[in-house]
């Protein structure tokens, strides 16, 4: 079955605790994104990787990390997090049309991050 | 700067026809996504528009025109599992690969 899978589904933090939320698809796609959902807020972009060790910044990168070392994973690490980092996270994943830019993208189930 | 502006919430009776309208201001426009999003669930992939004009799928269709900076979903013989939020992104000319979304869309559907 083609999807986004997501790990953890909720996490509950504190202040300053590094932590790694992974993203895994197995559908070969070249691009995945990472966003965050605030209520209000809708999807902002976080980080996207448009290939493997090829990245880019989204319009809400601070605080955040990311690495695409193979094509399937795209792991979301927070080194330092805060409070105002609560929030619901998807990642997504999709492929290219013929010219190469993105399409329909295939969200991950979220995961719910509570930082105290 | 960037900008896309949908109603916050619309209601609408079982069976009948609703319109959820986007417009944007964006620095670029290279494709406008629709997405719908039942509570507690991803987002998943209802329509895509890169020229103007209509794109039907079903109960679903998709209008744009460029020109204006205008979208909308039209839901036809609405049924209660339509209840949800309904997305609109428009793809960065400067990067192919950068989506903005707006606010949503929240639809309630009521027999």
């Amino acid at each position: 079955e083609a999807q986004v899978t997501q790990n953890p589904r909720y996490l509950i933090t504190v202040t300053g605790k590094k932590l790694t939320v992974t993203c895994s698809q197995n559908m070969n796609h070249e691009y995945m994104s990472w966003y965050r959902q605030d209520p209000g807020l809708g999807l902002r972009q976080i980080y996207y990787s448009m290939n493997v060790e090829v990245t880019d910044k989204g319009d809400v990168p601070e605080g955040y990390k990311v690495s695409r070392k193979e094509k399937r994973n795209f792991p979301l690490i927070l080194e330092s997090p805060s409070p105002n980092q609560t929030s619901l996270y998807f990642c997504a994943s999709s492929s290219s049309n013929q010219v190469g830019q993105a399409y329909e993208q295939y969200f991950g189930p979220g995961t719910r991050l509570t930082v105290t | 700067g960037q900008n896309i502006d949908q109603p916050t919430e619309m209601t609408a009776t079982e069976g009948a026809i609703v319109q959820i309208n986007c417009t944007y201001q964006t620095s670029g426009f290279n494709g406008l996504f629709w997405y719908q999003q039942h509570a507690g669930e991803a987002p998943t992939f209802l329509s895509y528009n890169v020229l103007d004009g209509l794109e039907e799928k079903g109960r679903f269709s998709s209008f744009l025109s460029r020109s204006k900076g205008y979208s909308y979903l039209l839901l036809k013989e609405l049924q209660m599992k339509d209840s949800a939020s309904y997305l609109c992104a428009v793809r960065d000319l400067d990067s192919s690969y950068k989506l903005i979304f707006g606010s949503g869309t929240r639809l309630l559907v009521r027999p």
